[in-house]
């Protein structure tokens, strides 16, 4: 089966500061992985996908993912961090239509 | 907002009770989704529709659920007898499959806000 793991729990950087939150997938065949981004009391919001081509993915709000094959990864980044970037952000891949989601990686932007 | 809602968004039971979600998709999407998300996790697929058509179920899916979507449009997703387990934020996604061929499955999902149950 298909999976999503994101190493990191949490993430604090400075507001103005590049931010990177990790994700590595393990999959049969071909990936298509995306994160997704939740606000409290909200539901999910689509960022990013990728499904083929390009490994460099820009996204909603000024993200961007690169997709790494050698090494299974697919990490999200944004080069300036705004403090509304602060969400719990969620990387998954698409496995026979059903997504299959990380745990989670709490973002944290101080001003 | 994703255009896509869920009613109610919170509700408190007691365990035993019976429950009933609602879920209105983005107009015209094929698939609905339904996703459970506990606290420190993320969502975790239960169940999807094509259509009026549900097409399958996790084994997270224990006899005491059952959900429907009897027109291909809303879904509703009962739960029977609840119990403290139940506790979570259930999610209602939408997905359109038009622009994309046969077994292709690259489509992002919509996300409504979610139902947040407490079974006391």
């Amino acid at each position: 089966a298909q999976s999503v793991a994101q190493p990191e729990d949490q993430v604090n950087v400075a507001e103005g500061n590049p931010l990177t939150v990790k994700c590595t997938y393990s999959v049969s065949g071909n990936p298509y992985l995306f994160w997704y981004v939740q606000y409290p009391n909200r539901g999910l919001q689509f960022l990013l996908k990728y499904i083929t081509g390009d490994n460099l993915v820009k996204g909603s709000y000024g993200f961007e993912a690169e997709f790494n094959k050698s090494q299974t990864s697919f990490h999200l980044k944004k080069p300036s961090a705004l403090v509304s970037d602060s969400a719990l952000y969620f990387c998954a891949v698409s496995n026979d239509y059903k997504l299959s989601f990380g745990a989670g990686t709490t973002v944290t932007v101080r001003a | 907002d994703t255009g896509v809602s869920q009613d109610p968004r919170h509700k408190i039971t007691k365990r035993g009770q019976n429950v009933t979600f609602r879920c209105d998709p983005i107009s015209e999407h094929n698939r609905l989704y339904w996703y459970r998300q506990t606290l420190g996790q993320g969502p975790e697929f239960l169940t999807y529709f094509q259509n009026e058509a549900q097409l399958e179920k996790s084994r997270l899916l224990s006899d005491r659920f059952s959900a429907e979507r009897p027109k291909g449009s809303f879904s509703t997703l009962e739960i029977q007898r609840t119990e403290q387990g139940d506790s979570a934020m259930y999610l209602c996604a939408s997905e359109s499959l038009w622009g994309r061929g046969a077994g292709d499955s690259y489509n992002e999902q919509f996300f409504g806000p979610g139902t947040r149950l407490t079974v006391l």
